[in-house]
């Protein structure tokens, strides 16, 4: 019930395409769900977060919507970059227990 | 500010050596998580300290343990080690004051740990 699982594992797309990636939970007491961004050789770095009393969040080309019924939440990525190709993790964190638990990564490239 | 730091950023170890990683974290942060990296494994988390405490602990055996200092630098060992702790040694810190609230963690470079 903590897990965070994510998909898909690796994504291709296009410059100048939407990328999408998605995260399934389990556990409803989770009120935080922050997306990462890892360049090889750093550590992740804060990308984007959103709490579930909304649905959607928007910063710049990157989105997330959150759908609460279906305890899932994705990140969209518009207009994508080759700068963009990097590893994106989701997590997820409840306000009494602020460890963050993990997905398992994407590994996203974008192709000029 | 500066960022957070890890020292040594690599590291070279045989079976059944013992290793000591250390973290600086950024000034005023007095939180500070652990993460071992791997491939197939994704991000694991090994523990999280606060104000010299240990406050949470990931699923990894005893071998793996912990400390913080007054000054919130961390530092974590790994005793008897084993082919399969290569990884990336991950520190993160955050400006988490106390319970019942989230606060964005920030990750160092990490230590990349090879065991021959």
């Amino acid at each position: 019930q903590q897990q965070v699982k994510q998909s898909p594992q690796s994504l291709i797309v296009q410059k100048g395409g939407i990328s999408i990636i998605n995260c399934a939970y389990e556990n409803t007491a989770f009120d935080y769900f922050p997306w990462y961004q890892q360049f090889p050789g750093k550590g992740p770095a804060l990308l984007i977060a959103i709490r579930p009393d909304v649905s959607e969040k928007k910063e710049g080309r990157f989105t997330i919507s959150f759908n609460k019924s279906a305890k899932q939440f994705s990140l969209h990525i518009m207009d994508s970059q080759p700068g963009d190709s990097a590893t994106y993790f989701c997590a997820a964190s409840m306000g009494s227990n602020y460890q963050l638990i993990w997905g398992a990564g994407t590994k996203l490239i974008i192709k000029p | 500010k500066a960022g957070v730091t890890q020292t040594p950023r690599y590291l070279i170890k045989t079976r059944g050596q013992q290793v000591t990683l250390s973290c600086s974290p950024i000034s005023g942060h007095r939180s500070v998580s652990w993460y071992q990296q791997t491939p197939g494994q994704g991000l694991q988390f090994l523990f999280e300290y606060f104000s010299e405490t240990q406050r949470n602990k990931g699923n990894f055996p005893g071998r793996f343990s912990g400390r913080q200092f007054s000054n919130s630098r961390s530092e974590m060992n790994v005793s008897t080690l084993e082919l399969g702790d290569s990884a990336l040694y991950l520190c993160a810190s955050s400006p988490i004051t106390g319970q019942g609230a989230y606060n964005e963690q920030f990750f160092g470079p990490g230590t990349r740990l090879t065991v021959l």
